[in-house]
């Protein structure tokens, strides 16, 4: 069972570079979400999808774009990478009925 | 004031011991409670949600007092492998956008 699956797993950027973070989940879900997690901070909401075609901001988008390119995908995209973005990032999927949520293995990103 | 606060601990346990967690949120809109685990360098895992009526997993009972707006989770003879982080998390009312503690870091020791 793949459930949600990120890639990359590890990158380190320079600043001012850009990249794309991949999420793709098998299990039919309509909602999506990209947190990062920093020390002490806990878990904050960067972008969500309710549903294929829509996206809203959450508590921490500054700095950060997102594509629901079909119900199976969302990408987060870091334009212009600045240190302050170096985190643990990771995708999650769960259906709209208050349900648990499952998480990808996360991507650790560096930027220098 | 944060959506969703947690002791961040560490507790420190023995063995056999039981310990609890609280959880408060902000939100009384919120209409779901899970606690997760988080294990050092990996992803959120769900540990059990969290009804009106309680519930109980051998070991786990965890609890939800919607007038005094927090949750609990209560962890009886603790294990080596329960040392993980534990995340309280709030769905909110109607948006159905799972909502993180800080989490609160368990350690238990022989």
């Amino acid at each position: 069972n793949a459930g949600v699956t990120q890639t990359p797993k590890f990158q380190v950027l320079k600043t001012g570079q850009s990249m794309t973070l991949q999420c793709a989940q098998d299990m039919n879900h309509n909602s999506m979400y990209w947190y990062r997690q920093d020390p002490g901070m806990g878990l904050r909401l960067i972008y969500y999808s309710a549903s294929e075609g829509t996206t809203d901001k959450g508590e921490v988008p500054n700095g950060y774009n997102v594509s629901r390119l079909n119900k199976r995908e969302f990408s987060l995209r870091l334009e212009s990478a600045a240190p302050s973005q170096t985190s643990v990032y990771f995708c999650a999927s769960s259906t709209r009925e208050n349900t648990e949520a499952f998480f990808g293995q996360g991507t650790r990103l560096t930027v220098v | 004031r944060k959506e969703v606060e947690q002791d961040p601990g560490p507790f420190n346990v023995p063995e056999g011991a039981t310990v609890a967690f609280n959880c408060t949120y902000s939100n009384s809109a919120s209409q779901s409670f899970f606690w997760y685990r988080q294990d050092c360098r990996k992803e959120p895992k769900l540990l059990m949600s969290v009804y009106s009526s309680g519930n109980e997993d051998g070991r786990f009972t965890a609890q939800l007092n919607r007038a005094s707006q927090y949750i609990s989770l209560l962890i009886r003879d603790s294990k080596l492998s329960d040392s993980a982080t534990y995340l309280c998390v709030v769905n909110k009312g109607g948006s159905y956008i799972p909502t993180f503690g800080r989490g609160t870091s368990l350690i238990v020791h022989p």
